[in-house]
């Protein structure tokens, strides 16, 4: 059980161009879902909590303009990219937990998406 | 300053050694701490909680020291297929700070 799922696994686009990531949890209901991006050989760093049908909130220095998210149901969120550039290039990972409100609470991390953007 | 540090290593060690991994965390209202593995190009994967207590799970022990903010994971009898980078994670409120991991590597 717990089991995160995301697609694209990898996704090359050219600049400018929007991109959407999914994160579905396929056995459980996610109260809250979690977007980290981690560059190479760099930390994943939490760029924005959502919680089912609530605006997602973001951490300090991540546009929101910029990288929309919808949580728009139990099992589902996405994660927009906005007129992506070259710097934008990461590993984008979500995470899923059960409920809310405390980091006890376990998260489960889908495999990740590979964004390139040339 | 990170809120979460770490040796970044790399850890080179023969199979069967013991190795083991520091870290530190900045914010003393953190309130949950674990250590993570993750595989090249891989999803983190929970490995164990940390607790005050200490605590073993196989050939793995995690200890946490709130005074001194600091975290450990020692593994013993290290196996070839220990080899991936061992991520500190300091949480509060609902979320999770990674520290950047520390690679290890186990040799034949």
């Amino acid at each position: 059980g717990a089991v995160v799922s995301q697609h694209p696994s990898r996704v090359i686009c050219k600049s400018g161009t929007s991109v959407k990531i999914e994160c579905r949890s396929l056995d459980f209901q996610a109260t809250t879902m979690f977007w980290y991006r981690q560059f190479p050989k760099q930390s994943l760093m939490l760029m924005a909590t959502s919680n089912e049908g609530s605006k997602a909130t973001y951490e300090q220095g991540v546009e929101k303009d910029k990288f929309l998210i919808n949580h728009a149901s139990l099992t589902l969120s996405t994660l927009t990219v906005t007129s992506a550039h070259p710097e934008d290039s990461s590993f984008y990972i979500c995470s899923a937990s059960r409920e809310e409100g405390s980091s006890y609470n376990e998260q489960f991390f889908g495999p990740g998406t590979r964004l390139t953007v040339l | 300053r990170k809120e979460v540090e770490q040796d970044p290593g790399p850890f080179n060690v023969p199979e069967g050694a013991t190795v083991a991994f520091n870290c530190t965390y900045s914010n003393s209202a953190s309130q949950s701490f674990f250590w993570y593995r993750q595989d090249c190009r891989k999803e983190p994967k929970l490995l164990m909680s940390v607790y005050s207590s200490g605590n073993e799970d196989g050939r793995f022990t995690a200890q946490l020291n709130r005074a001194s903010q600091y975290i450990s994971l020692l593994i013993r009898d290290s196996k070839l297929s220990d080899s991936a980078t061992y991520l500190c994670v300091a949480g509060w409120t609902d979320k999770l700070i990674f520290g950047t991991g520390t690679r290890l590597q186990v040799f034949p």
